[in-house]
Formats: structure tokens, sequence, C-alpha cells
């Protein structure tokens, strides 16, 4: 019974397209967010949304849009990808409120040729 | 800035000996301290958290020290076994942020038998 789930899981695209990652999650938390992971395993937060609304957009190419639906998904489309775009994107959760752990989904491993 | 330094960036040592990694940050706005444990190809899960207003925090053979003045927090792992071999994430939460997290860059540790 996955908390938070992220499909799909492996992503092959060439430079130029767009594509999608979906999340979900059943926690019941308000604040979901988008983190990436290079090659280097560097995560780094790119966008948090608590309650559909968006909170943080850390300076991230606006090619990249999130969406939330509602409070337990949150999308991430991304347009004219780039070979630096190739990363682990991970989707998290929280409780909304600090102190609050981060429960990540499972990951997508994008790869752009 | 919200830099999260940690360090060693690798760690190997023999099953049985003890672990310690250490992270600093510079936010004094973060009150929030949690570690994450990343095995390879896998989410990174949460291990142990301490928050600001306690010093020292322990699980079975895993331990967290804070010193908030010195804006220093460190992992300790005693009678280390081989299933510890993974990646370790520190984080600090952002001040600003809708609870989100910085992390140190992780340090990989090789627990030898």
């Amino acid at each position: 019974d996955t908390a938070v789930s992220q499909t799909p899981k492996y992503l092959v695209t060439q430079m130029g397209n767009d594509k999608s990652i979906k999340c979900e999650q059943n926690l019941g938390h308000d604040t979901m967010y988008w983190y990436k992971q290079d090659s280097k395993k560097f995560l780094k937060i790119m966008f948090s949304y608590n309650n559909k609304e968006l909170i943080i957009n850390e300076t991230v190419p606006n090619r990249f849009s999130p969406k939330s639906p509602d409070k337990a998904h949150l999308n991430l489309h991304i347009n004219s990808l780039e070979l630096g775009d190739s990363a682990v994107y991970f989707c998290a959760s929280s409780e909304t409120g600090p102190n609050s752990p981060l429960h990540f989904g499972n990951g997508t491993r994008l790869t752009v040729t | 800035g919200e830099n999260v330094e940690q360090h060693p960036s690798t760690l190997s040592v023999q099953e049985g000996d003890s672990a310690v990694i250490k992270c600093t940050y510079s936010d004094s706005a973060s009150n929030y301290f949690p570690w994450y444990k990343q095995e390879l190809g896998k989410r990174p899960q949460l291990i142990i958290d301490i928050r600001s207003n306690v010093g020292e925090k322990k699980d079975q053979r895993i331990a967290v020290t804070l010193n908030k003045t010195a804006k220093h927090f460190s992992l300790h792992i005693t009678e280390t076994q081989p299933e510890d071999s993974a990646v370790y994430f520190c984080a600090a939460s952002k001040s600003n942020s809708g609870y989100a997290l910085n992390f140190g860059k992780g340090t990989s540790l090789l627990v030898t038998p």
C-alpha cells in the first residue's frame, strides 16, 4: 500500500520533447514537493505546494511546470527537455507545519538523449 | 545563504565499528534536523530526526546530537552492520519555505564484513 506513488518509474526521451511525471499520496498530507537528485546524488528542492497552492519555486527554469489538481496530487510537466534535465525526480509529501518529515515516492529516473 | 554542509562524503568502516557523520547549517531559523538513508536505487527514508529544543536523541544503534549555538548536528551509528551501507543525508528546515528541507550532499557509508 504505497503512501507516495510516482509514475512512470523510468522515462527515456529525446531532447526537445515534452513529458509529464505524476505523483499521488494517500497519507492525507497537505504539502507536496518535487525534488531533483542529480548524478552526484544531490537532493535539491524544486517546488513546494500546500493545499494546491505554490509555496516555493526554487529558481527552476520555466520549462518545468507543476500542477496540483487537488491536495493529493502533484504532477510535473517538463517542456523542451534538455540533456541536463536527466536526473531522478522525487515527489514527497508532509504534514503541514514545521518539523514534519518528508515521505518520498520511489522516484522517476529521467534520461534525456 | 541557506546551506547544509555534510562531511565526510565517503566513509568506510569495519563491521562492528562506529560511524559518525557531521553537518553544519547556516540558516539560524532552522529548527528541524532529519536524517535520511538512501539505499542504491531506492528512495530516501527517514531514520531519525531532532528538533531544536532537544540536544540529543537515540534510537537503538542510531543517535543524533545537535548544537544550535555552533549550528552543528551529527549522526552516530554504533555497532555497524553491512546492511547499514547506504548514502546518508542530513537536512535542515528552510525558513520561509513552506516546510521544505535543505539537504546536505550525502555521505556514502560502506560497512565491510
